[in-house]
């Protein structure tokens, strides 16, 4: 069966302008989760959306939302970005918490 | 608060030597603890669960609640175990979510 999808794989952006990345879970799986990694920070949880709710919220700041539709795939926007936000953002799906798949990710860098 | 703890950032070991990944964990209550493994160029994807008490690809990972430990064991490292390897602990308390540590780079030579 299909992987978790993520698009696009690459993005550049500039500062003050916002973004959308998209999240296409396994079929069947409700949760969807995002994460971000930077070599300085790791892996950290941005927010987790089942069933078109977010579930779950990290320390990020409101810059950062999202969003998920009757379908399980989930949106992921930053708003008013900075170059902070330069980072690979990951999405992983699961059916319950006995393991999450993640997809390749979206590398965004901001200029 | 909980936290995951991998203090090795990278380990560096021969073709054939056992290989002992390090995972030190905080947590109130019972925890579920996972290995990820990200090879280069490839997704992270699931090592192995603590609950499943399964082998993976020669891994195995016993989890000490005395030692509040979870470390990763390979009695003969080969040389496609090359990788970057995190440990996580699923978080029941407060917002659901895996915590990871900030992973460990194995490289085997030859």
């Amino acid at each position: 069966k299909a992987g978790v999808t993520q698009t696009p794989r690459y993005l550049i952006k500039t500062r003050g302008q916002q973004v959308t990345l998209s999240c296409s879970p396994i079929s069947g799986h409700r949760s969807v989760s995002w994460y971000q990694q930077t070599p300085g920070q790791g892996l950290q949880f941005l927010f987790e959306y089942f069933s078109e709710t977010q579930r779950n919220k990290g320390n990020f700041p409101g810059r950062f939302s999202g969003r998920q539709f009757s379908n399980s795939r989930s949106e992921m926007n930053v708003s008013t970005l900075e170059l902070g936000d330069s980072a690979l953002y990951l999405c992983a799906s699961s059916l319950n918490r006995a393991g999450y798949t993640f997809g390749s990710g979206t590398r965004l860098t901001v200029v | 608060a909980q936290r995951v703890t991998q203090p090795e950032k990278l380990l560096s070991v021969f073709k054939g030597a056992p290989v002992e990944l390090k995972c030190n964990y905080s947590y109130s209550g019972s925890p579920e603890l996972f290995w990820y493994v990200q090879y280069s160029r490839q997704r992270l994807q699931l090592l192995l669960r603590h609950i499943s008490r399964e082998s993976i690809k020669g891994f195995t990972a016993d989890l000490n609640k005395g030692e509040t430990s979870f470390h990763l064991k390979k009695p003969f490292a080969q040389e496609e175990d090359s990788a970057m390897y995190y440990c996580a602990l699923f978080n029941l308390q407060g917002a659901q979510k895996l915590v990871f540590g900030q992973g460990t780079r194995l490289t085997i030579n030859p």
